[in-house]
């Protein structure tokens, strides 16, 4: 069965401190992605990555970076956590140019 | 302009009956479609792809109108476990290009 996993279900955290999210795909997937999901808004790309160390911007990278050393796993970075960054955050793989994508249970962020 | 619009619904219907939702997608270039359900407070899960000819699975039927670009799910026989919200998701068949709509609500009442 195929699976993606966040590290992280649950966090709270201070405004300032610097948070890591990580994803690991175990399906050999080409693009790994990190979403945020906030009630009203749907699902916004935040970064993607199509390959080993490569990266590109999705709709709202402010704030955050990530980091992908290795094809199966997809960090997600906040350098300083800011209370508008308490949302639900969602990694994905696919395969690259086809194919749905696969999700992983999601990281509840809460930054006080 | 969205890219992905859907109505947010919500939509509540009586178990047993028929409902249809539908999403409207702008790109043309678009290639490939799914419907993905999302249970409350839950990571999306695919419910079915959607392919040009239509196709269906048990009560699910999923259709595709490149014409008027647009695609439609509808759920026979309502189940009160079918409660969730149904995302509409498009992909350019680029790899790295989907797009969402904000999700339709369904709550099945006994």
């Amino acid at each position: 069965d195929v699976k993606v996993t966040q590290s992280s279900r649950y966090l709270v955290k201070r405004t300032g401190e610097k948070v890591f999210l990580e994803c690991v795909q175990d399906m050999d997937h080409e693009n790994m992605f990190w979403y945020r999901q906030d009630p009203g808004l749907g699902l916004r790309l935040i970064y993607f990555s199509y390959d080993v160390k490569m990266k590109e911007k999705g709709d709202i990278p402010e704030g955050y970076s990530v980091s992908r050393e290795k094809k199966e796993r997809f960090s997600l970075i906040l350098e300083s956590a800011s209370t508008n960054q308490t949302s639900m955050y969602l990694c994905a793989s696919s395969y690259r140019g086809r194919g749905e994508l696969f999700f992983g249970e999601g990281s509840r962020l809460t930054v006080l | 302009r969205k890219e992905v619009e859907q109505d947010p619904g919500p939509f509540n219907v009586p178990e047993g009956a028929t409902v249809a939702f539908n999403c409207t997608y702008s790109n043309s270039a678009s290639q490939s479609f799914f419907w993905y359900r999302q249970d409350c407070r839950k990571e999306p899960k695919l419910l079915m792809s959607v392919y040009s000819s239509g196709n269906e699975d048990g009560r699910f039927t999923a259709q595709l109108n490149r014409a008027s670009q647009y695609i439609s799910l509808l759920i026979r026989d309502s189940k009160l476990s079918d409660s969730a919200t149904y995302l509409c998701v498009v992909n350019l068949n680029t790899g790295n290009q989907f797009y969402f709509g904000t999700g339709t609500s369904l709550t099945v009442i006994p």
